[in-house]
């Protein structure tokens, strides 16, 4: 069955960097796209970023953009989300998820998340 | 950025109960919605996709409608498993947007 386990969260210091892990499993991998999403504490769903099944494009919400980086290895089943200049409004639970490939580019599975805390 | 408003922003049912959640979108996005729901420390669930297409295993109970700018999720007949907060999404441009959600309470 499809699995998505997300792994590199922790506690980061304000201007800090940190990079969440993705590994998939039970699907094709090259033949997706992935997400990235997160949820603060006491906040709602927030998308994060997309690429493309071979990485030749990646999308970013206007919070992130210029400060994260989604990448991938489709010969390790992984994505990852690199993250700099993290501040405390960055502080969330990130889930990686797997776009459905129905042409809506809309996340279907979801991992259980990684707790991210910007804290000094 | 296309942003997604979610009405009510909470809701009090009972088991049983038939419910309405209302998301609208800024501008139109033909059907590029889906509605997803979600437990504290659980994966989000995919429910529907393009406006009104039930996600494999999701019960026919749940069902979507909608299209341009204006759309609604409908659960006909609640069960104890579906007290959750819902959120849609639309993904006709980048930056995809959630709506703020709706908490489902008893």
């Amino acid at each position: 069955q499809v699995q998505l386990v997300e792994s590199g969260g922790g506690v980061v210091q304000p201007g800090g960097s940190r990079r969440l892990s993705c590994a998939a499993s039970g699907f094709k991998f090259s033949y997706y796209g992935m997400h990235w999403a997160r949820q603060a504490p006491g906040k709602g769903l927030e998308w994060v970023a997309f690429i493309r099944q071979d990485g030749s494009d990646q999308y970013y919400a206007d919070s992130v953009r210029g400060r994260f980086t989604i990448s991938r290895d489709n010969s390790k089943n992984t994505v990852s989300l690199q993250m700099n200049s993290l501040g405390p409004d960055d502080t969330a639970a990130y889930y990686c998820a797997r776009d459905q490939n129905s042409g809506y580019y809309n996340p279907d599975f979801w991992g259980q998340g990684t707790q991210v805390t910007v804290s000094s | 950025d296309i942003q997604m408003t979610q009405s009510p922003s909470s809701l009090s049912a009972s088991v049983g109960d038939r419910v309405t959640f209302t998301c609208r979108a800024s501008q139109n996005i033909i059907n590029y919605l889906n509605w997803y729901q979600h437990k504290p420390g659980t994966a989000p669930k995919l429910l529907i996709y393009a406006a009104s297409s039930l996600q494999r295993g999701v019960p026919s109970r749940v069902s979507g409608s909608g299209s341009g700018t204006d759309f609604t999720l409908t659960i006909s007949s609640l069960q104890p498993e579906d007290f959750a907060t819902y959120y849609c999404l639309q993904t006709y441009s980048t930056p995809y947007t959630f709506g703020q959600g709706t908490k489902l309470e008893i």
